[in-house]
Order: C-alpha cells, then structure tokens, then sequence
C-alpha cells in the first residue's frame, strides 16, 4: 500500500522519442507536484496541481505536458525526448497548498540516449 | 520567487560528533521550512520542519533553529551515526501569485559519518 507510487521505475529512451510517467497516491491529498533532480542531485520543481488545476508550472518547457485525470493521479507526458532531459522524475503529493509535508514517489530514472 | 541557499555541500564527521548544515532563504513570506534526508537510490523523506511561529523544534537526535529575521534555518544532529549519511536538503514553501506556492530546495548537503 504504497503512499506514492510512479511507474516505471527506470526508463530508456532514445532521442526524439516520446514517453509517459504515471504517479498515483492513496493518501487522500489534494495537491501533486512534479521534481526532477538532475545528476547533481539538485531537486528541482516543475509543476504543481491542486484538485486536478495546474496552479504553478515553473518555467518548463512546453515538450512536457502534465496531466491530471483525478486528484489522486498526475502523470507526465514529455515529448521529442532530448538527451539534457535524463534524470531522475519524482512525483510528491501534499494534503493542501500550504504548510504541509509532502510525500514523494518513489522516483523515475529516465536515460535518454 | 523564493531562493534557497544550503552549505556546506559537503560535510564529514566521526560518528558521534555533531553536525550542522544551515541555509538561508530570500522570500521573507515565506512560513513553512521541513527538512528531507535522502539516502542513495531512494527518495527524499521527511525528517523534521518548523514554522515560521516557532524558533526551535527538537526530536531525539535531530532540531532545527529558524532565525526569521535573519532568514536563515540550520539543522543540527547530534552523535551522528553511520546510519546518518545521507544527502541533506532544506527547503522552503515560497508564495506564488499572492498564494501558497510551491516547495523550494537547497541544492543538498552529502553528509559522511565515519564509523
């Protein structure tokens, strides 16, 4: 019973190509983000919903493409895969917006080659 | 937007001493600041947070002192165990469009604790 979970766990691509992670959790949140975390560990965000409406998109370029079906799902579409998009995708949902913790998936380690 | 800064990036220590890692933020509406270990190959998780109304928060080993009108916040743990090695992140929950934003990360603190 997993709070957080993504799939797929590890993803290989090549350039060009397009792919989809899912995220789901089972806590009952409200709000969903997504993080990438580059090589250098560096958590970054990318988008956060609420209640299924895109709240913040930070700045993300438009191949990628947030979808949010229910508010226990968020999953992400990047199109034209480009070799600077590998890293490692974290989902993380939070009960609201505001102050409270936020629980991460597991992670996505996508390669682009 | 909100700006989060953490030092060292680096940091080793003799199991059983102390170790600090502190980090300053720039966006002074800013009220939430939780702190997240993240041990290799897993994700990050929660080890403790404070808000802005409260200027120390301490569980076992582990506290964090937030200085609001300094800006900054530091996590402290004491007799540091192997177990503890791990990457350190704070974060701040900035403001967006006059709302609750979003978490924002240090860029982590890689913690050794030699046995």
């Amino acid at each position: 019973d997993t709070a957080v979970s993504q799939t797929p766990k590890y993803l290989v691509t090549q350039m060009g190509n397009d792919k989809s992670i899912k995220c789901e959790q089972n806590l009952g949140h409200d709000t969903m983000y997504w993080y990438k975390q580059d090589s250098k560990k560096f958590l970054k965000i990318m988008f956060s919903y609420n209640n299924k409406e895109l709240i913040i998109n930070e700045t993300v370029p438009n191949r990628f493409s947030p979808k949010s079906p229910d508010k226990a799902h968020l999953n992400l579409h990047i199109n034209s895969l480009e070799l600077g998009d590998s890293a490692v995708y974290f989902c993380a949902s939070s009960f609201t917006t505001g102050n409270t913790e936020a629980f991460f998936g597991q992670g996505t380690r996508l390669t682009v080659v | 937007g909100e700006n989060v800064e953490q030092h060292p990036s680096t940091l080793s220590v003799q199991e059983g001493d102390s170790a600090v890692i502190k980090c300053t933020y720039s966006d002074s509406a800013s009220n939430y600041f939780p702190w997240y270990k993240q041990e290799l190959g897993k994700r990050p998780q929660l080890i403790i947070d404070i808000r802005s109304n409260v200027g120390e928060k301490k569980d076992q080993r582990i506290a964090v002192t937030l200085n609001k009108t300094a800006k900054h916040f530091s996590l402290h743990i004491t007799e540091t165990q192997p177990e503890d090695s791990a990457v350190y992140f704070c974060a701040a929950k900035g403001w967006y469009g006059g709302s609750q934003g979003n978490l924002i990360f240090g860029k982590g603190t890689k913690l050794s604790v030699k046995p």
